[in-house]
C-alpha cells in the first residue's frame, strides 16, 4: 500500500543553522504531497505542498521539491529559528476524498 | 471565525465509560475526516465521510461510531472506553481535489483513568 518513510527525529539544531528532513514515499502512481507542521499543544497546519513532478513548494522560509524519480520530498530552511520548533508531518494523497497517508513526524528542536 | 473547531478540548474519563467528540467546519466543504495520533505523534485515518456518506471506515473497533448530520459536522462516539484509546483525536475537512489540503482541529486529547 501507500506509505511515506520519513527520517527518525528528534533533530536538535541550533538557530540560524540549516535544516533537512528527509521524506520518501511508495505510492502506484502520482500523489500530492504535503508538509503539515504541528506546534506543541495545536493541531496540524498546511507548511507547504506540490502536486507533480519538478514542482516546489514553500513557504515561511521552507522548501520541498517534488521528486519523482527518486520519489522523495525533503524539507528544506536555510535558517531556522527557535520559532520553528515543532513536529513535522510528511503525507500523500491520491483522490479528492481519500485521506491523507502520513509519515511518522519528525521533531524539530531548535535552540539559542 | 474558527474553521474546524472540536470539543472538547480535553478529556479524561475513567475506563468503561461513553464519550462523544464534537467537531463542526464552517469551510463549506464536502469531506470530513477523524484521525487518531498516538503518544508516539503517529497519525492514523479513522473515518471519513463525504456528503454525510461514510466513505472509509479503516480496521477501527465497533465501539467507535461516527455520525454526521450534516456535511458540517462529523461528530465521534465511542463506547465502553478502553486504555488503549487514549490518545488526541483530530477531526479535518477538504473540498474536493486531490490536490486541496485538509483543515484540521486543535485535537482532543483524551485520557482514560
Amino acid at each position: 500500500g501507500d506509505s511515506v518513510t520519513q527520517m527518525e527525529g528528534p533533530v536538535t539544531l541550533s538557530e540560524e543553522a540549516f535544516l533537512t528532513i528527509n521524506c520518501t514515499y511508495t505510492a502506484t502512481g502520482y500523489p500530492s504531497l504535503f508538509w503539515y507542521v504541528q506546534y506543541p499543544g495545536e493541531g496540524l497546519q498546511l507548511l507547504l505542498k506540490a502536486t507533480k513532478a519538478d514542482d516546489k513548494g514553500s513557504n515561511k522560509g521552507f522548501e520541498a521539491t517534488y521528486r519523482k524519480e527518486t520519489t522523495s520530498f525533503h524539507l528544506e530552511k536555510g535558517s531556522v529559528q527557535v520559532s520553528d520548533s515543532a513536529v513535522y508531518f510528511c503525507a500523500l494523497r491520491f483522490s479528492g476524498n481519500t485521506p491523507l497517508v502520513f509519515g511518522k513526524g519528525t521533531r524539530l528542536s531548535v535552540i539559542a | 471565525d474558527t474553521a474546524v473547531s472540536q470539543t472538547p478540548k480535553y478529556l479524561v474519563t475513567q475506563m468503561g465509560n461513553d464519550k462523544s467528540i464534537k467537531c463542526e467546519q464552517n469551510l463549506g466543504h464536502d469531506t470530513m475526516y477523524w484521525y487518531k495520533q498516538d503518544s508516539k505523534k503517529f497519525l492514523k485515518i479513522m473515518f471519513s465521510y463525504n456528503n454525510k456518506e461514510l466513505i472509509i471506515n479503516e480496521t477501527v473497533p465497533n465501539r467507535f461510531s461516527p455520525k454526521s448530520p450534516d456535511k458540517a459536522h462529523l461528530n465521534l462516539h465511542i463506547n465502553s472506553l478502553e486504555l488503549g484509546d487514549s490518545a488526541v483525536y483530530f477531526c479535518a475537512s477538504s473540498p474536493g481535489g486531490q490536490n486541496q489540503p485538509q483543515h484540521f482541529g486543535d485535537g482532543t486529547r483524551l485520557s482514560i483513568l
